[in-house]
C-alpha cells in the first residue's frame, strides 16, 4: 500500500534554512507527481509546491516561490523540500503527498502524516 | 485567482443526522477539478472525493458530492462517529491547487 513519511522538521531561526524529506513507498515514483502542502497551527490547508514524476515541471505558490525549492529522487523513493530565508510564518506542519495527475487534473490522493516546522528566535 | 469559500463554519449536528457542506468558488469552475478532503484531529488529510462527485477509494458511500458552476455540495446522509471532523474543499487549476477554509462538524 502506499506509504509516505516525512522527515527533517524541527525547530529554525528566522532567515536559517531546513530541508525535508519524504520516503514513499507502494508506488513506481516516476508514475506521480509529488506535491507538499502545509498547515499552520490551528488554520487550513496551503498548498506550497509540486514535481513531475520525472523533475521536468514543478510550481510552487506565490508564498514560497523564490525561497522553496521541491526536487526528487526516483532511486531512492524520496521527494525533498529545499527551504531557505524562513520566515515565522512559514511555521506549520509540512505534508506531502502523491498527486494523481489525469487528463489535466490532478488530486492529492495519499498523505503522509506531516513534520512539524517552527520558526522562531 | 480564483476563491473558495465554504460554509457554514461550524455545524453542530448529532450522529445519525445528515450534513450538508457548501463550498462556492469565486467564479465559474469544472467540477472535474473539485475535491474533497476529511481531517481528523491530529491526522493527515485525506481524500473523499474527487471530480466533485467520485467517491475515493474507501469512501463510505454515505458521503456523496455534487454541484456544478460555482457552487458544491458535499453530503453526508447520516452522520457516524468518526466522521465528526474538518472538512476542506479544493480545486486545481493553473497548475496549482487552492483550498477553502474549512467546515467543521461537531457534535451537537
Amino acid at each position: 500500500q502506499v506509504q509516505l513519511v516525512e522527515s527533517g522538521g524541527g525547530l529554525v531561526k528566522p532567515g536559517g534554512s531546513l530541508r525535508l524529506s519524504c520516503e514513499a513507498s507502494g508506488f513506481r515514483p516516476i508514475d506521480s507527481y509529488m506535491s507538499w502542502i502545509r498547515q499552520a497551527p490551528g488554520k487550513g490547508l496551503e498548498w506550497i509546491s509540486y514535481i513531475s514524476g520525472t523533475s521536468h515541471y514543478a510550481n510552487y505558490a506565490d508564498s514560497v516561490r523564490g525561497r522553496f525549492t521541491i526536487s526528487r529522487d526516483n532511486a531512492k523513493s524520496s521527494l525533498y523540500l529545499q527551504m531557505n530565508s524562513l520566515r515565522a510564518e512559514d511555521s506549520a506542519v509540512y505534508y506531502c503527498a502523491r498527486t494523481a495527475c489525469s487528463g489535466g487534473n490532478c488530486k492529492l490522493d495519499y498523505w503522509g502524516q506531516g513534520t512539524l516546522v517552527t520558526v522562531s528566535s | 485567482e480564483i476563491v473558495l469559500t465554504q460554509s457554514p463554519g461550524t455545524l453542530s449536528l448529532s450522529p445519525g443526522e445528515r450534513a450538508t457542506l457548501s463550498c462556492r468558488a469565486s467564479q465559474s469552475v469544472s467540477s472535474t477539478y473539485l475535491a474533497w478532503y476529511q481531517q481528523k484531529p491530529g491526522q493527515a488529510p485525506r481524500l473523499l472525493i474527487s471530480g466533485a462527485s467520485s467517491r475515493a477509494t474507501g469512501t463510505p458511500d454515505r458521503f456523496s458530492g455534487s454541484g456544478s458552476g460555482t457552487d458544491f455540495t458535499l453530503t453526508i446522509s447520516r452522520l457516524e462517529p468518526e466522521d465528526f471532523a474538518v472538512y476542506y474543499c479544493q480545486l486545481y487549476g493553473d497548475s496549482r491547487f487552492t483550498f477553502g477554509p474549512g467546515t467543521k462538524v461537531d457534535i451537537k
